[in-house]
């Protein structure tokens, strides 16, 4: 069965405070890592999909990595408008995702 | 563009009922998702749809949920005699292919009194 953890459960950053979110995972025949933005009372939305490893993705203060055996999302200079939960998901051959429980972050100013 | 919509947003009701949850993929995407966020846990798959193939139910719970997609666009998903466990958010995501990015709707919000 697909096992995803994710560390810490909840991170409390200053802003300008860079800090990493941890995701280890195991998977018979990983198609894909997805890392997801969810604001309270929404929906995920998407951020970075990562197929193998050694990938690397940008956007903005985020920057996701991949290794064989876990995931880290790196976020750099934070603003207060980056507090959110962050799901890390996997995919595999049954091609559902399967998340962790997620870490929530806060921004202060 | 237009993104995956689901109604109702939000849905109360009491224990025993049955109740109807819509979800509005994305133009074009051919495999569909239902997903499940209870308090204080991750989201977890229900059933998928991908274009004509039978659908994968693997993940739902009893036999008190069912779904169901017509014309391989809009999604009912249903649960008959409702349980106060069932209280959750019922997320439906869509994408192009079934190897392809799962984008989410906003989510029904069920509240079983």
């Amino acid at each position: 069965e697909d096992q995803v953890t994710q560390s810490p459960e909840a991170l409390r950053l200053q802003e300008g405070e860079s800090s990493s979110l941890n995701c280890s995972y195991t998977v018979s025949g990983l198609r894909g890592l997805f890392w997801y933005r969810q604001d309270p009372g929404k929906g995920p939305e998407f951020l970075f999909t990562l197929y193998s490893a050694g990938e690397e993705k940008e956007k903005e203060r985020l920057k996701a990595t991949l290794t064989k055996k876990e995931s880290f999302l790196h976020i750099t200079a934070p603003k207060p408008e980056d507090s959110a939960t962050y799901l890390c998901a996997v995919q595999a051959n049954d091609y559902k995702l399967s998340f962790g429980a997620g870490t929530t972050v806060t921004v202060r100013a | 563009g237009a993104g995956v919509s689901q109604s109702p947003s939000n849905k109360v009701t009491e224990k025993g009922k049955d109740v109807e949850l819509r979800c509005d993929p994305i133009s074009g995407h051919t495999a569909l998702y239902w997903y499940r966020q209870s308090l204080g846990q991750g989201l977890e798959f229900l059933i998928y749809f991908q274009g004509n193939s039978a659908p994968d139910k693997s993940g739902l719970p009893s036999d008190r949920f069912s779904a169901e997609r017509t014309g391989g666009s809009v999604s009912t998903l249903t649960i008959q005699r409702t349980q106060q466990e069932d209280s959750a958010v019922y997320l439906c995501a869509s994408s192009l292919g079934e190897a392809e990015t799962q984008y989410f709707g906003p989510g029904t919000r069920l509240l079983v009194l």
